[in-house]
């Protein structure tokens, strides 16, 4: 079974330059999450979908961060501008079912760097 | 507020030796408890969760966890350490109510397995 696929893996941009993230889940996970994982610090919920709706989206700073998941299936994450604090590793995630105890597959993240 | 607090930044243990990654949480209500662990440069990894029922909790790779509810713990252990246990463990947790599938992760615990 493959795993939740993630690129790029790392990006290096100049600060006020617009990025976008691209996240392929499980086949069949219906719920998708973004988290952002500041360095030293564990991750944190950006966004999470069920299937084409984001359902809870009160972490997601949406002067500059948006997403979308179109057809339920892969998602897009885009920071637009991106400013120096944004220097991440950001995180996808996926679960077959939603509100329930599963576990949660994560893909190996990209690691954004602003200057 | 709810959180998750891991006290130690760095636990060095001996080949061999057994090992404890320590997690507390604060959360209201019962919750749902993991332990997932990450190697350089990839994802998450799914170690162990608990739900109910026994309060030792057995996962992948020889690991297991305590659940202890009076002192709001869960702590991740394993009998004899090997060196490639070296990694970033985090301890989260999941609200059963209002958090609805949402992981709160502690700050994660280096683990130094040395020969």
């Amino acid at each position: 079974e493959a795993g939740v696929v993630q690129s790029p893996r790392y990006k290096i941009i100049e600060k006020k330059q617009p990025v976008a993230f691209w996240c392929n889940p499980i086949s069949g996970h219906n719920t998708l999450y973004w988290y952002r994982q500041n360095l030293g610090q564990g991750p944190e919920l950006l966004i999470r979908y069920e299937n084409e709706e984001a359902v809870d989206d009160s972490q997601l700073p949406k002067d500059r961060f948006s997403a979308e998941r179109l057809k339920g299936v892969d998602s897009t994450l885009k920071i637009q501008p991106a400013e120096l604090g944004d220097s991440a590793v950001y995180l996808c995630a996926s679960s077959p079912v939603a509100g329930s105890f599963n576990e949660q597959f994560f893909g190996p993240g990209t690691r954004l760097t602003v200057l | 507020a709810q959180s998750v607090a891991q006290p130690e930044d760095q636990v060095n243990v001996a080949e061999g030796n057994p090992l404890t990654v320590k997690c507390t949480y604060s959360v209201s209500g019962n919750p749902y408890l993991f332990w997932y662990v990450q190697y350089p440069n990839r994802g998450l990894q799914f170690l162990l969760k608990y739900i109910t029922g026994d309060n030792l909790v057995k996962g992948s790779y020889g690991f297991e966890a305590e659940f202890n509810k009076s002192q709001t713990s869960f702590h991740l252990k394993k009998p004899s350490a090997l060196v490639s246990d070296s990694a970033l463990y985090f301890c989260a947790v999941r609200p059963i109510s209002g958090g609805y599938n949402k992981l709160i992760f502690g700050a994660g615990t280096r683990l130094a397995v040395h020969p």
